[in-house]
């Protein structure tokens, strides 16, 4: 299957700092990409959405100025943490959609990168 | 309402039991629905697509009721590695958002 992957896996930061996140469709072109957010025991719940060149579409209650989100090519979007703090420590996962050979357009999600804010 | 419903759980079963979740939804609209699987600390893995009354894909069952607006996965001779969380999952009225019911935990025990 398609394979979506992320970097870094964990982080560890001290509060008030910026965390990056990357988020690689590595064998196919995502013309969309999208950002979720899960705390312990809860479901996922939809950040923004991103697409390849234009500003990214947040969901209610996201602030765009603390996740900034770049989608500056097919296969690559990134999403920064800024000025970081301990309730932003959750698991963030991104996903990929597009269309590959042999497979419908669906939305593949990557491994995931765990924050901690200390 | 919520958009999706699911039963946390946890459903305990013996290896080789069949089981079955339920997952209601509000938007009578949807026409398509998935099954994810997730593993503890790991990202959502796509199990089954439901297009119309149903897909059954060898041990797994998902079928679609319309009328009451809910969808079912049957897991039958249940393994061990079928320990996870099963996430029912719905884009609204198209394919690019999805929706994300709070998950089933199931536990299969030996």
């Amino acid at each position: 299957g398609a394979v979506v992957s992320q970097h870094p896996s964990r982080v560890i930061c001290k509060s008030g700092t910026s965390v990056k996140i990357e988020c690689r469709s590595l064998d196919f072109q995502a013309t969309t990409m999208f950002w979720y957010r899960q705390f312990p025991k809860q479901s996922l719940m939809l950040m923004a959405t991103s697409n390849e060149g234009s500003k990214a579409t947040y969901e209610q209650g996201v602030e765009k100025d603390k996740f900034l989100i770049n989608h500056a090519s097919l296969t690559l979007s990134t999403l920064t943490v800024t000025s970081a703090h301990p309730e932003d420590s959750s698991f963030y996962i991104c996903s990929a959609e597009g269309l590959t050979s042999g497979y419908q357009e669906t939305q593949y999600f990557g491994p995931g990168t765990r924050l901690l804010v200390l | 309402r919520k958009e999706v419903e699911q039963d946390p759980g946890p459903f305990n079963v013996p290896e080789g039991a069949t089981v079955a979740f339920n997952c209601t939804y509000s938007n009578s609209a949807s026409q398509s629905f998935f099954w994810y699987r997730q593993d503890c600390r790991k990202e959502p893995k796509l199990l089954m697509s439901v297009y119309s009354s149903g897909n059954e894909d060898g041990r797994f069952t998902a079928q679609l009721n319309r009328a009451s607006q809910y969808i079912s996965l049957l897991i039958r001779d249940s393994k061990l590695s079928d320990s996870a969380t099963y996430l029912c999952v719905l884009p609204p009225g198209g394919y690019n958002k999805l929706i994300f019911g709070a998950g089933t935990r199931l536990a299969v025990h030996p």
